[in-house]
């Protein structure tokens, strides 16, 4: 199983960005999958979780109202839309398999590399 | 200020054994199952333990995952300098509809 995340880069405080990850080597509609993010300096912190038939999302406090998690199970892809993007946003965010289609934590049995999003003027 | 609270740091000889933390609450580690999982910056996070004690695919005997009530404890048997990372836990919270994690436990072999 693979996970190749993409779309971070440098962006002003305010606008937005949309993430990608592409899945390989797994029937992807059948697993949850989530970000997670590590800020500089900083711990992990769980972004957000979906199904695998998309149909149920959940959201870290931080990010709800502003970061929008869906998935395409024809292309084997996760997204991460972020709008309102904030300093504090900065990190390496990374995408996450889940064991179970929940799309509720049970454990991720694989993770991609990241992808650096740094939002600065 | 994490759900789950870890110690920031331990600090172990080669060939030691360490004992890492995770306190949480009736809404989190005491309901769902507790996963654990090392971390070097930059890198993967890797899953060490799954379902509070099982030890995947590939994962050493060396390693072992428990938890009782409230609280879970990752152990590590015959450290190497391998091993020096940051070692996360991580579960289900129903009170927060979120899945959380520790804050990290750094660990140094020396």
């Amino acid at each position: 199983v693979q996970l190749l995340e993409s779309g971070g880069g440098l962006v002003q405080p305010g606008k937005s960005l949309r993430l990608s990850c592409e899945v390989s080597g797994s029937t992807f509609r059948n697993y949850g999958m989530n970000w997670v993010r590590q800020a500089p300096g900083k711990g992990l912190e769980w972004v957000s979780g979906i199904s695998g038939s998309g149909v149920n999302t959940y959201y870290a406090d931080s990010v709800r109202g502003r970061f929008t998690i869906s998935r395409d199970n024809s292309k084997n892809t996760l997204y991460l839309q972020m709008n309102s993007l904030r300093a504090e946003d900065t990190a390496l965010y990374y995408c996450a398999k889940d064991s179970w289609p929940s799309g509720r934590l049970y454990y991720f049995d694989y993770w991609g590399q990241g992808t650096l999003v740094t939002v600065s003027s | 200020q994490s759900v789950l609270t870890q110690p920031p740091s331990v600090t172990a000889a080669p060939g030691q054994r360490v004992t890492i933390s995770c306190s949480g609450s009736t809404s989190n580690i005491e309901t769902y199952s507790v996963s654990w999982y090392r971390h070097v910056p930059g890198t993967a996070p890797k899953l060490l333990i799954c379902e509070d004690n099982k030890r995947p695919s590939g994962i050493p005997d060396r390693f072992s995952g428990s938890k009782s009530g409230t609280s879970a404890t990752l152990g590590i048997t015959g450290l190497q300098n391998g091993d020096e990372a940051d070692y996360y836990c991580a579960t289900w919270d129903s009170s927060l509809s979120a899945a959380v994690f520790g804050g990290g436990t750094k660990l140094t072999v020396l």
